[in-house]
C-alpha cells in the first residue's frame, strides 16, 4: 500500500514564525503536492513537484515555497506565517505516468494554528 | 471551479446500498471521473476512477453513462463507517490540478 506521511498532525505557532511542513512518500512516486483544506473553499493546490528539484505554483502560492531535494519528500516552508495560513496542510503524491488517469494518494493532514 | 455537481448531502440506512449521483456534463474524451472520500480530520482516500466503462472494486462500484455526462458511485453495503465527504472529481493527468469541489456529505443512519 502506499503511505503518505506528515511530520505532524497538530501544529501551533506564532505570527512571523518560519515553518516546515514535511511529507514523505514511500512508494518512489514521481509526482507530489501540497493542498490546504478550508471549511467552504474545498481543497485549493498550493504546490506541486514533478521531480527533483522540480516545482510549479499551484492556485495559491502567495506566502508559501516548497523544497524537494529527494524524490520521496516534499516540504512546504511558511517563510513568515500569518493568521491567514491558519488552516488543513494535505500532502498527496502520485506516480506520474501521464495520461493514464492518475490516483493521489494523501497523507493524513496537518493541522495548524498561527496565533 | 469545480467540473462537476453533486448534492450537498445524502443519507442512507446501513446495510442498504448508497448511491452517490454526479453529473460532469463538460467532460472531455481523455478526462477520466474519480471519486475520492474524505472522513472527519483525515486525508482524502481514494475510492475508484473510470475513463467509459463501468468499474468496480472492493471498495464501491462506478457507474459511468454512455454519453459521460454523469456517474453514480455505488457503495453496496453501507456502514456507519461509510460516514464521509464524497467527492467527484474529472481530471486528465496526473500533474495537474485536482479540483475538489463540495461534495457530498453521507450521513448512514442506523
Amino acid at each position: 500500500d502506499v503511505k503518505v506521511t506528515q511530520s505532524s498532525r497538530y501544529l501551533v505557532k506564532r505570527t512571523g514564525e518560519k515553518v516546515f511542513l514535511e511529507c514523505v512518500q514511500d512508494m518512489d512516486h514521481e509526482n507530489m503536492f501540497w493542498y490546504r483544506q478550508d471549511p467552504g473553499l474545498g481543497l485549493r493546490l498550493i504546490y506541486f513537484s514533478y521531480d527533483v528539484k522540480m516545482k510549479e505554483k499551484g492556485d495559491i502560492p502567495e506566502g508559501y515555497s516548497v523544497s524537494r531535494e529527494k524524490k520521496e519528500r516534499f516540504s512546504l516552508i511558511l517563510e513568515s506565517a500569518s493568521t491567514n495560513q491558519t488552516s488543513m496542510y494535505l500532502c498527496a503524491s502520485n506516480l506520474g505516468t501521464s495520461g493514464s488517469g492518475e490516483t493521489q494518494y494523501f497523507g493524513p493532514g496537518t493541522r495548524l494554528l498561527v496565533l | 471551479d469545480a467540473k462537476t455537481t453533486q448534492p450537498p448531502s445524502m443519507d442512507c440506512a446501513e446495510g442498504r446500498a448508497a448511491n452517490l449521483p454526479c453529473n460532469h456534463s463538460t467532460i472531455s474524451g481523455n478526462e477520466y471521473v474519480y471519486w475520492y472520500r474524505q472522513i472527519h480530520s483525515q486525508g482524502p482516500q481514494y475510492i475508484i476512477h473510470g475513463l467509459k466503462n463501468n468499474e468496480t472494486n472492493e471498495m464501491a462500484s462506478l457507474i459511468i453513462t454512455e454519453d459521460r455526462k454523469s456517474s453514480t458511485l455505488i457503495l453496496p453495503h453501507a456502514t456507519l463507517r461509510d460516514t464521509a465527504v464524497y467527492y467527484c472529481i474529472v481530471s486528465y493527468s496526473s500533474a495537474s490540478k485536482i479540483i475538489f469541489g463540495s461534495g457530498t456529505r453521507l450521513s448512514i443512519r442506523p
